[in-house]
């Protein structure tokens, strides 16, 4: 069985660039969330997609955007990059049939924002 | 909404004494709660959950935690710590009613373990 997978690991763009994030979920999963976490601090959620729809929505701004594809996989897009932005993202995949379940967490994406 | 504190952003202990670290949770309905461990340059491990029955749980690696409704905590304890230990350990709360999947984190304590 296949974990949750992301990449790149590591990405360095300039303020205003274009990012997009990649992760695979585990096998069998159907939801997708993605989480920022800053340097010293707590992951903090930004959106969940379940089978293609968002799903869920944290304190992000608008230039924050994903989709989540047929296979499950998902992307996170962030547009015109400001400094802030630099953190570890993380994606964590789970399977979606109750009020709880276990979300699997990838290794991250490690951006910085020159 | 709901919100995890956790107390003391480092901790510090000796090679095989008692592990403690401290979890407090705020939520308007019956939480699930979590423990999650960080390794250097890696992603979150879960450690043990709370969702229903027995308010002890125990978890990988010799951890174990208890919900306290009473004290609104979830305190994570390891009766002896060992090197393989240090690393960054974050509290997370889930509502039990329309919580989804959304995890709420605190901010992280990052265990020390020393000769």
């Amino acid at each position: 069985e296949t974990g949750v997978t992301q990449s790149p690991t590591h990405l360095i763009k300039t303020r205003g660039q274009q990012v997009t994030l990649r992760c695979s979920s585990q096998s069998g999963h159907n939801t997708v969330s993605w989480y920022q976490q800053a340097l010293g601090q707590g992951p903090q959620f930004i959106f969940q997609y379940y089978r293609e729809e968002e799903n869920g929505r944290g304190n992000f701004p608008p230039r924050f955007s994903g989709l989540q594809f047929p296979n499950y996989s998902s992307e996170l897009n962030v547009n015109a990059l400001e400094l802030d932005d630099s953190a570890l993202y993380l994606c964590a995949s789970s399977l979606m049939v109750g009020s709880y379940n276990e979300q699997f967490f990838g290794p991250g994406t490690r951006l910085t924002v020159l | 909404a709901q919100s995890v504190t956790q107390l003391g952003s480092h901790v510090s202990v000796s090679e095989g004494a008692l592990v403690l670290l401290r979890c407090n949770y705020s939520s308007s309905v019956p939480p699930y709660l979590f423990w999650y461990v960080q390794y250097p340059n890696q992603g979150l491990q879960l450690l043990l959950k709370y969702t229903t029955g027995a308010t002890l749980v125990k978890g990988i690696n010799g951890f174990e935690a208890e919900f306290k409704k009473s004290e609104t905590s979830f305190h994570l304890t390891k009766p002896s710590a060992h090197m393989s230990d240090a690393a960054e350990y974050f509290c997370a709360v889930i509502l039990s009613t329309g919580g989804g999947n959304k995890l709420t984190f605190g901010t992280g304590t990052q265990l020390k373990v020393e000769l």
